[in-house]
């Protein structure tokens, strides 16, 4: 069965510092692959997705996130964060064989030092 | 170009109640699904709405049931609640062909507490 485990449940980084939000999957063929963001008590926002070719896709408000096959990762990169970003972030799969559904991972809270 | 829309955006019922959702998918959009998000939480799918039929549907009790219009818009109703229905129920829709009938845009959610 397809999985996503996203393994910081929280993270906390410095306002302007660098950040990297890890996710792995389970799938035995290529993923479709997306990164959703959710301010408290707000629904999900698609930040970005991977469905082929570029390995490393670009992303709204800055984000970015690479697609390594050989790891089974999709972690999701900003070079400087803001303290708009402190939020849920949530990974997510879909496959060619189940398109009506999303996997979620169980989510990784970002909390950002003024 | 609205977005998905959901009502209410809170509803507080008691055990043993049904309750009834509503959702609006995006402009062009034609496929509903609906999720339930326990706090602290990843979002788990309960069923897909296409054509007016329920496509696919995730691990959840018959106590589920849902509907889609000839609108493209949908229900999600819950019979005899439970404590741990409570949870942000999350409608997301999505277009129907190519690559981006992977890609789903959700709506800000209906919070459910049942008391």
């Amino acid at each position: 069965a397809q999985s996503v485990t996203q393994p910081d449940i929280h993270i906390t980084v410095s306002e302007g510092a660098s950040l990297e939000l890890r996710c792995n999957y389970s799938y035995g063929a290529t993923p479709y692959l997306f990164w959703y963001v959710q301010s408290p008590g707000q629904g999900l926002q698609l930040l970005l997705k991977y469905f082929s070719g570029d390995t490393l896709v670009q992303g709204i408000k800055g984000f970015e996130a690479e697609f390594k096959r050989s790891q089974s990762s999709f972690n999701l990169r900003k070079p400087s964060v803001h303290w708009s970003d402190a939020a849920e972030y949530f990974c997510a799969v879909a496959t060619s064989s189940n398109t009506g559904k999303l996997i979620f991972g169980q989510g990784t809270t970002l909390q950002v030092k003024p | 170009d609205a977005g998905v829309t959901q009502s209410p955006t809170h509803l507080i019922k008691t055990r043993g109640q049904q309750v009834t959702l509503r959702c609006s998918p995006k402009s062009g959009h034609d496929t509903v699904s609906w999720y339930q998000q326990a706090l602290g939480q990843g979002p788990q799918f309960i069923f897909q709405y296409y054509e007016e039929e329920e496509r696919q549907r995730g691990n959840f009790p018959d106590r589920f049931s849902g509907h889609q219009f000839p609108n493209y818009s949908s229900e999600l109703n819950v019979n005899a609640l439970l404590l741990g229905d409570s949870a942000l129920y999350l409608c997301a829709s999505r277009a129907g062909t190519g690559v981006r009938r992977y890609e789903q845009y959700f709506g800000p959610g209906t919070r459910l507490t049942v008391t």
